[in-house]
């Protein structure tokens, strides 16, 4: 089955300056890597999603590239603010059916 | 349009027990995946249901079970609870159940066992 390493596990940055978070999968033929924002308590919320036929993709401040050859895709936030701390969390598909294998997080710090 | 429901919120069982959760998708959804989410384990795939039918199941015993209902909604069981059921178990809705769509959580269910 599929296997999502993600890293680091934490982050901490100055508020204004940009964060990236990588992961890397195992299973070449997915195609589908969404990205999940968990704040404190409450749901993953899916902030940004990349499909395997493009390279990069764009939401404000919050970017996604793909790299398929090397297995791997990250995750940009710049001018980073106080409300994006959280836990985020990548994903690819299982494989087949629906359902998504998870990284571990990064937590996400903001500092002032 | 409404969000995906769970119920109930919180939950405190003790070991030896069972436990049923609920999860309502979105209007429209027919794919529900179920989640174990713990400190130490992350975010784990428990099952996944489309049309009734089990799809994809992860590597959990057979005390974790699940249905689904022809309105979408569905349920999860754990029988013979033990102290390392204790988690929040989420679940998740999309549209076709294909593995290239977006997945919407719901608040989750925090089960505790005592």
């Amino acid at each position: 089955g599929e296997n999502v390493e993600q890293h680091p596990s934490t982050l901490s940055v100055q508020e204004g300056d940009s964060a990236v978070i990588k992961c890397t999968y195992s299973d070449s033929a997915s195609n589908y890597f969404p990205w999940y924002k968990q704040e404190l308590g409450k749901r993953p919320q899916l902030i940004i999603d990349i499909r395997s036929n493009v390279g990069e993709k764009k939401d404000q401040r919050i970017a996604v590239t793909l790299n398929k050859t090397a297995k791997h895709f990250s995750l940009h936030i710049t001018e980073t603010q106080p409300e994006d701390s959280a836990v985020y969390f990548c994903a690819a598909p299982r494989g087949g059916a629906d359902g998504l294998t998870f990284g571990k997080g990064t937590h996400l710090i903001i500092q002032p | 349009k409404a969000g995906v429901t769970q119920t109930p919120r919180y939950l405190i069982k003790t070991r030896g027990q069972q436990v049923t959760l609920s999860c309502s998708p979105i209007s429209g959804h027919r794919s529900v995946s179920w989640y174990q989410q713990t400190p130490g384990q992350g975010l784990q795939f428990l099952f996944e249901y489309f049309s009734e039918t089990q799809r994809n199941k992860g590597n959990f015993p057979g005390r974790f079970s699940g249905r689904q209902f022809s309105n979408s909604r569905s349920e999860m069981n754990v029988s013979t609870l033990e102290l390392g059921d204790s988690a929040l178990y989420l679940c998740a809705s999309s549209l076709e159940g294909n593995s290239n769509q977006p997945q919407h959580f719901g608040d989750g269910t925090r089960l505790s066992i005592l």
